[in-house]
């Protein structure tokens, strides 16, 4: 059964800063990988998808890599606004069916 | 092109009510999705539908049934609501069964008395 886990589950940081979020995954074998942002009491926006033959997606100060062979995908986001503050989940499609399964998400705060 | 949007927003239910929620798309899509949101558990897929005239069970059916009435429209019914269905739920849509991105709906937040 394919497990998503993204650690910490909170993060605070200062304007400006550049950051990283890391999403891990158990079962290497993935179609493609996903990074949704959420608003509080909103649903989700597709951020970013990385197929499995890809290593990287960039949307302007976002770039999400991936590394299927050991599990791990990271979302950089350089020079952070408080426009950012929101939750960040990471989903992966794996399996028979196709599911996403979804990591907890990491809530960012880009404090003034 | 309103994308995904949901019905009702907002529903408060007493134990052993019943109620649909409605959830439509206006992108064309062909598979759609139902999900539930509960706080340390993360986005569970419900059920979904690959294309018109197929549903799936996902990893939390009991208690759901689904009608993907149209390629438009998916609904998602409680026969008989428990107060663990609390829950917020989302559907969602895509273009290729799981190989293009989902867009989701605002969600649908449910209290189950």
């Amino acid at each position: 059964k394919q497990e998503v886990t993204q650690i910490p589950a909170a993060l605070s940081v200062p304007e400006g800063e550049n950051l990283v979020l890391n999403c891990s995954f158990t079962d290497s074998a993935i179609y493609n990988l996903q990074w949704f942002r959420q608003d509080p009491g909103k649903g989700l926006t597709s951020l970013l998808l990385i197929q499995s033959s890809q290593r990287e997606q960039t949307s302007g100060r976002l770039n999400a890599s991936l590394d299927k062979s050991s599990g791990r995908s990271t979302l950089y986001i350089a020079a952070s606004q408080p426009g950012d503050s929101a939750t960040y989940l990471c989903a992966v499609l794996s399996g028979a069916n196709s599911k996403l399964t979804f990591g907890k998400g990491i809530t960012l705060s880009v404090r003034p | 092109n309103a994308g995904v949007t949901q019905t009702p927003k907002f529903q408060v239910l007493k134990t052993g009510q019943s109620m649909t929620l409605q959830c439509a798309q206006d992108m064309n899509h062909n598979s759609m999705y139902w999900y539930r949101q509960d706080p340390g558990m993360g986005l569970r897929l419900i059920y979904y539908s690959a294309s018109e005239g197929t549903t799936d069970k996902g990893e939390v059916p009991n208690g759901y049934n689904v009608s993907r009435l149209n390629k438009r429209e998916f609904s998602l019914r409680l026969e008989s609501a428990a107060p663990s269905q609390t829950s917020v739920y989302f559907c969602a849509s895509s273009d290729l069964a799981g190989q293009e991105t989902q867009y989701f709906g605002p969600g649908t937040r449910l209290l189950v008395l």
